[in-house]
């Protein structure tokens, strides 16, 4: 597609459930990216993934939260036994190759899956 | 502790002045520095990258100023308009880190008639 495309683009669950979240980058950007953004906060910054493999899962959580790529393309973030706190907006990002100090690395954001834990 | 800091109270200015938002990061050697542009209820987007070897650097109406020494970048957008009104982000790639883009919470910028 044209934009990297996030579904679902709310999400009400309620606590103790499970949650998926899905990403599809734009089209032959290698890496993706999920940040989590809470009211009034910046994004903060969960994985990164380069092709099919976790470069970089320093900002996940706990291990509630998993993400995965199988195919080097659509992403899909996974929340398990969901908590009130886990109340944000997830954004998926990607870019045509990682982030470095030799290239830009500008990111590419979709619009964000709102998740709500009653 | 590391930390980017970005004023969060709004900045209001009227049309036509210069509105200039301040990014300031403590413990942080970045590689290089950018903004983005988010308007409510969408994702970010890119506006600018700055290097840690650049001071200046410019795009239509934007400037970008980054002084290392004070640890510090400034984000100016000239002739304002009101449909600049959003909330401005920077970001920041620390030097020997790959792809781990860490962002400061955002100044919103209202702009008036």
């Amino acid at each position: 597609g044209a934009g990297v495309s996030q579904t679902p683009s709310n999400k009400v669950t309620e606590k103790g459930k499970y949650v998926e979240l899905r990403c599809d980058p734009i089209s032959g950007h290698t890496a993706l990216y999920w940040y989590r953004q809470s009211l009034g906060q910046g994004p903060e910054f969960l994985i990164y993934f380069q092709g099919t493999g976790a470069a970089d899962d320093s900002g996940l959580p706990n291990d509630r939260f998993f993400a995965v790529r199988p195919e080097g393309s659509v992403s899909t973030l996974k929340i398990q036994r969901t908590e009130r706190g886990d109340s944000a907006v997830y954004l998926c990002a990607s870019s045509l190759r990682a982030s470095g100090i030799s290239n830009t690395g500008e990111l590419f954001f979709g619009e964000g899956s709102r998740l709500t834990v009653l | 502790s590391q930390k980017i800091e970005q004023n969060s109270e709004a900045l209001n200015i009227q049309e036509g002045k210069t509105a200039t938002l301040t990014c300031n990061y403590t413990n942080y050697s970045p590689a290089y520095l950018q903004w983005y542009r988010q308007d409510p209820g969408r994702g970010p987007v890119f506006l600018l990258l700055i290097r840690e070897n650049e001071k200046e650097k410019r795009k239509e109406r934007l400037k970008v100023t980054f002084d290392t020494t004070l640890k510090q970048s400034l984000f100016h957008i000239t002739a304002s308009q009101p449909a600049d009104s959003a909330t401005y982000l920077c970001a920041l790639l620390k030097t020997g880190t790959a792809s781990k883009l860490t962002f400061g919470t955002g100044t919103r910028l209202q702009v008036t008639l």
